[in-house]
């Protein structure tokens, strides 16, 4: 069974960081692009991020760029989101998805002071 | 980046009628990757259809989509129930990656 738990959301102040990891299960890591899909409170869906399945390739939203970085660990069948420079409008669920079927169940950011 | 503009925004029906939701793209959908997702509320988004017509697995076949360019449609034939939720296209042909707005689907 595919599996994708996500942690290390919570609470962190404008301007601050905070890690984001997507542990995977059920399937092989290393075959799938994976991204990071986010949804503010009462919102549509946002695409993030993506990585290729090797690490060689990465894209994002051009509100994050600059200030996300998306990584894997294929050895450890991880997916992470490093988010500095933190914004209120950064607020909101990260679902990890393996392309497309796959969704975790999220987790919450909340940027506020 | 392309738009992608869902209608209508909301749809208010009643089980067993039959409805078409509408997603249009500011430009062409690059080989038709073109997906439908339904979310509930408090749950992740499911995938329904991907490459516009394809039914994901396990979804009934009363789902079906179609299309091609900049103009797609998701149909369900005969409304149940648990079909009552938010419906989201999203095309991956292009970077950004791109979601529609949504069409909220509620009971009448």
């Amino acid at each position: 069974e595919v599996q994708l738990v996500e942690s290390g959301g919570g609470l962190v102040q404008p301007g601050g960081s905070l890690r984001l990891s997507c542990a995977a299960s059920g399937f092989t890591f290393s075959s799938y692009w994976m991204s990071w899909v986010r949804q503010a409170p009462g919102k549509g869906l946002e695409w993030v991020a993506k990585i290729k399945q090797d690490g060689s390739e990465k894209y994002y939203v051009d509100s994050v760029k600059g200030r996300f970085t998306i990584s894997r660990d294929n050895t450890r069948n991880s997916l992470d989101l490093q988010m500095n420079s933190l914004r209120a409008e950064d607020t909101a669920v990260y679902y990890c998805v393996r392309h497309w079927a796959y969704w975790g169940q999220g987790t919450p950011v909340t940027v506020s002071s | 980046e392309i738009v992608l503009t869902q209608s209508p925004g909301t749809l208010s029906l009643s089980p067993g009628e039959r409805t078409t939701l509408s997603c249009r793209a500011s430009q062409s959908v690059t080989s038709s990757a073109l997906a439908w997702y339904q979310q509930k509320p408090g749950q992740s988004p499911r995938l329904l259809i991907y490459d516009a017509s394809t039914r994901a697995t396990g979804i009934p076949d009363r789902f079906s989509g179609s299309g091609s360019g900049t103009d797609f449609t998701l149909t369900i034939s005969r409304l149940e129930p648990e079909d009552f939720a938010v419906y989201y296209c999203q095309q991956y042909g292009s970077s950004p990656i791109t979601f529609g707005q949504g069409t909220r689907l509620e009971i009448k």
